[in-house]
């Protein structure tokens, strides 16, 4: 089956430190990947849907120089938390669509997902 | 705007036991597209079941089975023969199109199931 591979997994940092977490498709391309941020106990809330070779689509609330999103390539995407603070700490997840499933309502495929802690 | 509303924040079952998650959403659209996915400790996400909002018949994937009302905009989840390894968040899921031209998940809340020994 489709594989989505996150890493890292965990991440611990300082203040005032840049993450940059990578979303991997790894048996298919993927021309649209998503990313969620998930708080304890709480449901997935879309932050931006990146698209390969395109600027990324934030939602609402969402700040696009805080939270920058690079697609590069049919495989990869990138969330980069710039100047991370506590309150950026939380779970992040990805997911991706399959570029060969055709319709475009296909079920995306979620990675492991990232626990990022700023201290 | 759409929402997906899991009134049902915790819930628990005896292992081989049946137990039903409810799920409603509000939509003005006639076509979309709905779906359960599971959450276990791991915190993966795992695809349980999809429906197409254009198809009467409700979906079934083994142990797991749908109750799709679109007129009552109800989409519950039916787990049969509870097993230890159902324990898990699950979340009910919309699929709307979105102006960036592709289709977007609307998520639940989510419903915390511990099935019992």
């Amino acid at each position: 089956g489709a594989v989505v591979s996150q890493h890292p997994s965990r991440v611990i940092c300082k203040s005032g430190t840049s993450v940059k977490i990578e979303c991997r498709s790894l048996d298919f391309q993927a021309t649209t990947m998503f990313w969620y941020r998930q708080f304890p106990k709480k449901s997935l809330m879309l932050m931006a849907t990146s698209n390969e070779g395109s600027k990324a689509t934030y939602e609402q609330g969402v700040e696009k120089d805080k939270f920058l999103i690079n697609h590069a390539s049919l495989t990869l995407s990138t969330l980069t938390v710039t100047s991370a603070h506590p309150e950026d700490s939380s779970f992040y997840i990805c997911s991706a669509r399959d570029r060969g499933s055709g319709a475009l309502n296909q079920p995306q495929h979620f990675g492991d997902g990232t626990r990022l802690s700023i201290l | 705007a759409q929402t997906v509303t899991q009134s049902q924040p915790e819930m628990s079952v005896q292992e081989a036991e049946t137990v039903t998650l409810s799920c409603t959403y509000d939509t003005s659209e006639s076509n979309y597209y709905l779906f359960w996915y599971k959450q276990p400790p791991s915190r993966q996400m795992i695809l349980v079941i999809r429906q197409e909002a254009y198809k009467q018949q409700n979906a079934t994937e083994n142990r797991f089975s749908v109750n799709f009302q679109k007129a009552a905009k109800s989409f519950s989840l039916k787990i049969s023969d509870s097993q230890l390894g159902d324990t898990a968040m699950y979340f009910c899921a919309f699929m709307k199109h979105a102006t960036s031209g592709t289709y977007k998940y609307i998520f639940g809340t989510g419903t915390r199931l511990k099935v019992l020994a």
